[in-house]
C-alpha cells in the first residue's frame, strides 16, 4: 500500500506567516490528498491534486505536486490561530488503500 | 447534510465486555471504511467495505473485531472481547467513488477506554 510521509513532525510559527510542510511517498501514485485534524476531532478533507497536476490552490492553501520526486507540499498563507490541527497527506492509487502518514502538528501562535 | 455520524461519541468499558461502534455514512456514498487512531500507531485502515460488501480487511487486528454493513446506511463495528490495547480512537469515512483512492469524509470518532 502507498504511504505517505510528513515533514516536519512539528512546526510552530506566528501568526500571519506561512506555513510549509511536505510529503514524501514511495511508489507511483493516481492523486494525493491532504487532510486536517483537529484535536479531539475527525480528519477533514482539504485538497486532492492528481499525478498530471502540479499545483493546487483552495483559498489559502497552496499544493504542489513533483511525481518525480515523489513529493508534494503543502503552504498555508497568512496563518491564523484556528489553522493549528495535524496535517496528513494520504496517497491514492486506483485498487489499493491509502495510508495516512504520522502527520505535521502546526501550531499558530497569536 | 449531516456528514458521516458515529455512535458512542465515548465509551468506557471494562476488558473482556463487548463493545459495539456504529456508523451512519452520508447517504449516498457507497464505500464505507473504518479506522482507527493511537498515538503509536497512527491511522490504521482497519476494513473497507464498497456496496456493503466488504473489500478488504486486511487490517483487522484479530479475530475478536468484527464489522457488519447490513445496509447502505449503517454499519457496526465490535470487539468481543475488548482489551485494554484496543483503546482507540475510532473513526468511520465514507466516500461516494467506488475508488478506495478517491475522497474520504470522516466521522467525529468513537474514543474507546477498555480498562
Amino acid at each position: 500500500s502507498q504511504q505517505g510521509e510528513e515533514d516536519p513532525q512539528a512546526l510552530s510559527i506566528q501568526e500571519g506567516e506561512n506555513a510549509t510542510m511536505n510529503c514524501s511517498y514511495k511508489t507511483s501514485i493516481n492523486n494525493l490528498q491532504w487532510y486536517r485534524q483537529n484535536s479531539g476531532r475527525g480528519l477533514v478533507h482539504l485538497i486532492l491534486i492528481r499525478s498530471n497536476e502540479r499545483e493546487k490552490h483552495s483559498g489559502r492553501l497552496r499544493v504542489t505536486l513533483d511525481t518525480s520526486k515523489k513529493s508534494s507540499s503543502l503552504l498555508i498563507t497568512a496563518s491564523r490561530a484556528a489553522d493549528t490541527a495535524s496535517y496528513f497527506c494520504a496517497t491514492g492509487s486506483y485498487g489499493q488503500n491509502f495510508v495516512f502518514g504520522p502527520g505535521t502538528r502546526l501550531s499558530v501562535l497569536p | 447534510d449531516a456528514g458521516v455520524i458515529q455512535s458512542p461519541r465515548h465509551e468506557v468499558t471494562e476488558m473482556g465486555q463487548e463493545v459495539t461502534l456504529r456508523c451512519k455514512p452520508i447517504s449516498g456514498h457507497n464505500s464505507l471504511f473504518w479506522y482507527r487512531q493511537t498515538m503509536m500507531r497512527g491511522l490504521e485502515l482497519l476494513i473497507y467495505f464498497n456496496n456493503n460488501v466488504p473489500i478488504d480487511d486486511s487490517g483487522m487486528p484479530e479475530d475478536r473485531f468484527s464489522a457488519k454493513m447490513p445496509n447502505a446506511s449503517f454499519s457496526t463495528l465490535k470487539i468481543q472481547p475488548s482489551e485494554p490495547r484496543d483503546s482507540a480512537v475510532y473513526f468511520c469515512a465514507s466516500s461516494s467513488s467506488s475508488g478506495r483512492e478517491e475522497t474520504q469524509y470522516f466521522g467525529p470518532g468513537t474514543r474507546l477506554l477498555v480498562l
